[in-house]
Parts: C-alpha cells; structure tokens; sequence
C-alpha cells in the first residue's frame, strides 16, 4: 500500500537560518508532489507541486523553494528563513481518487 | 478570494444531531473534495465527487454537488463527539492540472 512519510514533525529555527523538509513515498511510481502551508486556524495554500523528477511549479512568491531529486522525494528549502515562514507545512501525493497527506511539520521561527 | 469557500466558519452541536457544511467555488472543476483535519495533524481524506455526479454517500457522510450554483455540502447524520475536527473542501479545477485548491474550513466541535 502507499504510504507518505514527512518528518520532522516539529521543528523550531531562528530567523535567518536554512531550512530543509523532507517528504517521501512509498508504493508508488511518478506521483504528482505538493507541498501545502497552513497557517494557524486557516486553509491551505498550495507552495509548489512536481509532475516528476526536477519539475517544480511555484504556486506563489516566497522565500522557499522545492526539489525533487528523486521520484518518491520532495524536499522544501530555504536558505534564510523569515519570520512569516512559520506555519504547519503538509507533503502530499494525489492520485485518480484523491490526495494523500503526510502528518506535517509544525515550523516555528523565532 | 480562494477556490473553495466554507460555511459556516464554525459549527457547534450535540452529539445526536446532524451537521450540514456548505463550500462555493468560482471556477469549473474536474472534481470537488472533502477532507478532515483534527486540531495539528495532517488532512484526512473523506470523499471525492466528480464533476457530472450530483450526491455520493460514505457511511455517516452525504456530499453534494451543484454545479449551476457552484456549490457542495457535506453532511454528518448522527453526529460523535469524535466527529469533531475542521473540515475542508477541495476542488480540482479544469485547468489546474490536478492542483487542489483549499478553502478555509470549517471549525465543527460536537458536544456530548
């Protein structure tokens, strides 16, 4: 079965410094990536999705970036992290039926 | 605003009661879901509804679908204690290429 795995699960980090999440499925091939950011008791924002490996497409402006350097791998980045950064971020992977989401990473930046 | 509005904001009831959530969107869609949130975990998958489908049920769930309004709703009979969680519409959007677009959810607490 496919499962979606995301770690850490909370992470606090002061301003300024790098940042790196890292998202990875099991039990399927070529899946459509999303990272999504929510913020404290709102929806969420899609940040970027990969179609496959290398291909990324921003949703909006930020100070983050993504990568996919392997088919089952997302990782969400940022070389100086901003206070406006904080936030619950969610990896997912969809398919014919839906989406599947991680547990997510409580980001705290101080 | 964002694809995939919710209403209400909030929504409190007895357990025993049913809830009913309401989601609008602007644009045409492929499909529209419905997903689960409890309080700091990631989302939940609850039911899709395609385009050209009008009601789709799973269990206690009951999703509809307008597209000449462009809205849904999704209901909970017989609602838990344990129902309770925010709830998000979703919708996938023709030309988006599979890329879902979250409203802002709604906050259901079921008092036992």
């Amino acid at each position: 079965s496919q499962t979606i795995h995301q770690w850490p699960a909370t992470l606090v980090q002061p301003v300024g410094s790098p940042l790196s999440l890292e998202c990875t499925v099991e039990g399927t091939s070529n899946p459509n990536l999303y990272w999504y950011r929510q913020a404290a008791g709102r929806g969420l924002q899609l940040l970027f999705y990969s179609v496959g490996i290398g291909q990324i497409s921003s949703e909006v402006p930020q100070n983050l970036s993504a990568s996919r350097p392997q088919d089952r791998q997302f990782i969400l980045s940022s070389k100086k992290l901003l206070l406006s950064d904080s936030g619950f971020y969610l990896c997912a992977w969809s398919y014919a039926r839906g989406v599947f989401f991680g547990s997510g990473t409580q980001l705290s930046v101080l | 605003s964002q694809q995939g509005e919710e209403d209400p904001q909030a929504l409190s009831i007895q357990e025993g009661e049913n809830a009913t959530m309401n989601c609008s969107y602007k644009t045409s869609i492929n499909n529209l879901q419905w997903y689960r949130q409890n309080s700091g975990r990631g989302l939940v998958h609850l039911i899709l509804i395609r385009s050209n489908e009008r009601e789709k049920h799973s269990g206690r769930l009951r999703v509809t679908l307008d597209t000449s309004k462009k809205s849904s709703s999704l209901l909970i009979t017989a609602s838990r204690a344990a129902d309770t969680a925010s709830y998000f519409c979703a919708t996938d959007v023709k030309t988006s290429g599979s890329r879902l677009t979250f409203g802002e959810g709604t906050q259901l607490t079921v008092n036992p």
